[in-house]
C-alpha cells in the first residue's frame, strides 16, 4: 500500500526567503506526482504535476523535481511571500490511478 | 477557465435529512471525482466517474449516492447521515482519469461544509 510523507509538517520562515518542502513516497511505480496547495477552509488548487518520466517541472517561483526511484520529491519556492502561506500538500498516483495524499506541510510567510 | 463550482457551500443537516450537493465544471472534462476531508486531514477519495460512469467507489457506505447526470454536473445525494459524515466535501475533475499525463491534473472546487447534527 502506497503511503506519503511530508516533512517538516510545518514550517515557519520569513518573506523573502528560499525554501524546500519534502514529500517521500514508499512505491515508487508511480505514474505521476501532483503538488497542491491548501487554503484554511478551501478547496485544492493544483500547482504543478510531474509525470513519472520527468525530472521536474516549474511554473513562476515554483520548481518541482522527482526521483522516482528513490521515492522523493521537493517542492522548491523562491523568494517568498506572506500570500505563499498555505497548506501543501503531495500526492502520487499510481498503478489504480487514484491519488495518494500526504498529511501535508503548513507554511507560514512572516512579513 | 479551469473552475469547479460546488453548492452549498455550507450545508446543516439532521440525521433523518435527505440532501444533494452539486459540481459543476465546464471544462470538457470527462473525469469526476468526489472526496472528503476531515479537518486537518488530507483528502479521501470516495468515488470517481469516467465519461459519466461509475469507475470507482472505494467501499463508500450506502448512504453517500453520487449521479452523474450529464458529462458537466455531478451530484451526491445523501440520506440518513452520521455526525461523523461531517466534513468538508470535495469534488474535483480531470481532462481524463487514467492518461498517465498532464491530462490527469485534478481541479478542485471550494468545497461543501458539511455538519450532521
Amino acid at each position: 500500500k502506497q503511503e506519503v510523507t511530508q516533512i517538516p509538517a510545518a514550517l515557519s520562515v520569513p518573506e523573502g526567503e528560499n525554501l524546500v518542502l519534502n514529500c517521500s513516497f514508499t512505491d515508487s511505480a508511480i505514474y505521476n506526482l501532483q503538488w497542491f496547495r491548501q487554503d484554511p477552509g478551501k478547496g485544492l488548487t493544483s500547482l504543478l504535476l510531474i509525470q513519472s518520466s520527468q525530472r521536474e517541472q516549474t511554473s513562476g517561483r515554483l520548481n518541482a523535481s522527482l526521483d522516482k526511484s528513490s521515492g522523493r520529491s521537493t517542492l522548491y519556492i523562491a523568494a517568498s511571500q506572506p500570500g505563499d502561506s498555505a497548506t501543501y500538500l503531495c500526492a502520487v498516483s499510481g498503478s489504480n490511478y487514484k491519488l495518494t495524499f500526504g498529511k501535508g506541510t503548513l507554511l507560514t510567510v512572516n512579513p | 477557465d479551469t473552475e469547479v463550482t460546488q453548492t452549498p457551500k455550507h450545508l446543516v443537516m439532521g440525521m433523518t435529512n435527505k440532501k444533494s450537493l452539486k459540481c459543476e465544471q465546464h471544462m470538457g472534462h470527462r473525469a469526476m471525482y468526489w472526496y472528503k476531508q476531515k479537518a486537518k486531514k488530507p483528502p479521501e477519495l470516495m468515488f470517481v466517474y469516467s465519461y459519466e460512469k461509475l469507475s470507482i467507489n472505494e467501499s463508500v457506505p450506502s448512504r453517500f449516492s453520487p449521479e452523474c447526470p450529464n458529462s458537466s454536473l455531478l451530484n451526491l445525494h445523501l440520506h440518513a447521515l452520521q455526525p461523523e459524515d461531517s466534513a468538508l466535501y470535495l469534488c474535483a475533475s480531470s481532462r481524463e482519469w487514467v492518461a498517465g499525463g498532464q491530462e490527469e491534473t485534478q481541479y478542485f472546487g471550494p468545497g461543501t461544509r458539511l455538519l450532521v447534527l
